[in-house]
């Protein structure tokens, strides 16, 4: 039973690039969360989806940035025209509803922007 | 604004004590409070949770204690090992229902280390 798979785990991007990291949630999990860690700092939610809805972008920047997560296929968190700002590890996590348990996170993707 | 916050950037223990890692939140809307440990290079783990109705819950080696008054929890583990050694952050959740059901408003994380 995979867990939640990110996708590139490293991300080069020159400024001015666009950045797509994908994030497949663990079989059976229809909600998917996406959280950026800035460096020495905790993590910071940006956007909750379930599938083909956002349900909750309070924590996206209100330019450049957007996600989605299609009825097909693995969630996109998309950054457009990236600037050195950007850099960080982003995190997907995945839960089937309940938080009980909390939720179970994939591996992140470093994003560096030079 | 920092809404739940973890005083201590570190925290270094010997093998075989007590770890103490402590957390402070101040919206009293939080109604249900984790425990995520991480390693470097790898996603957060859960480890525990506790619901506010509660003050206290215990799995295995590990235990979160929960003072609402003081709006405080704290996560203990005993005996601590080497291998406990990682970045803990604690996480809350408010009670909005609706959409902020999902999110989770996380510590800076307390660096701990369990020495041989």
């Amino acid at each position: 039973n995979a867990g939640v798979m990110q996708n590139p785990r490293h991300l080069v991007r020159r400024r001015g690039q666009e950045a797509r990291l994908r994030c497949s949630p663990m079989k059976g999990h229809s909600h998917v969360y996406w959280y950026r860690q800035l460096p020495e700092e905790g993590l910071k939610f940006m956007v909750y989806l379930q599938k083909e809805n956002i349900i909750d972008e309070s924590g996206m920047p209100k330019e450049r940035f957007s996600a989605e997560f299609p009825k097909e296929g693995p969630s996109i968190l998309r950054i457009q025209q990236v600037v050195r700002g950007d850099s960080a590890a982003y995190f997907c996590a995945s839960s089937p509803g309940s938080l009980r348990d909390g939720y179970t996170f994939g591996s992140g993707t470093r994003l560096t922007v030079v | 604004d920092q809404q739940v916050k973890q005083n201590s950037p570190s925290l270094s223990v010997q093998e075989g004590r007590i770890s103490i890692l402590n957390c402070d939140y101040t919206n009293s809307m939080f109604d249900y409070f984790l425990w995520y440990k991480k390693y470097p290079a790898e996603g957060p783990t859960f480890l525990i949770s506790i619901s506010s109705i509660k003050d206290k819950n215990e799995d295995g080696r590990f235990t979160v204690f929960l003072n609402k008054s003081a709006k405080h929890l704290s996560l203990h583990i005993v005996p601590s090992q080497p291998g406990d050694s990682a970045v803990y952050f604690c996480a809350a959740r408010r009670n909005a229902g609706g959409t902020s059901y999902g999110k989770l408003t996380f510590g800076q994380g307390t660096i701990l280390t369990v020495h041989p």
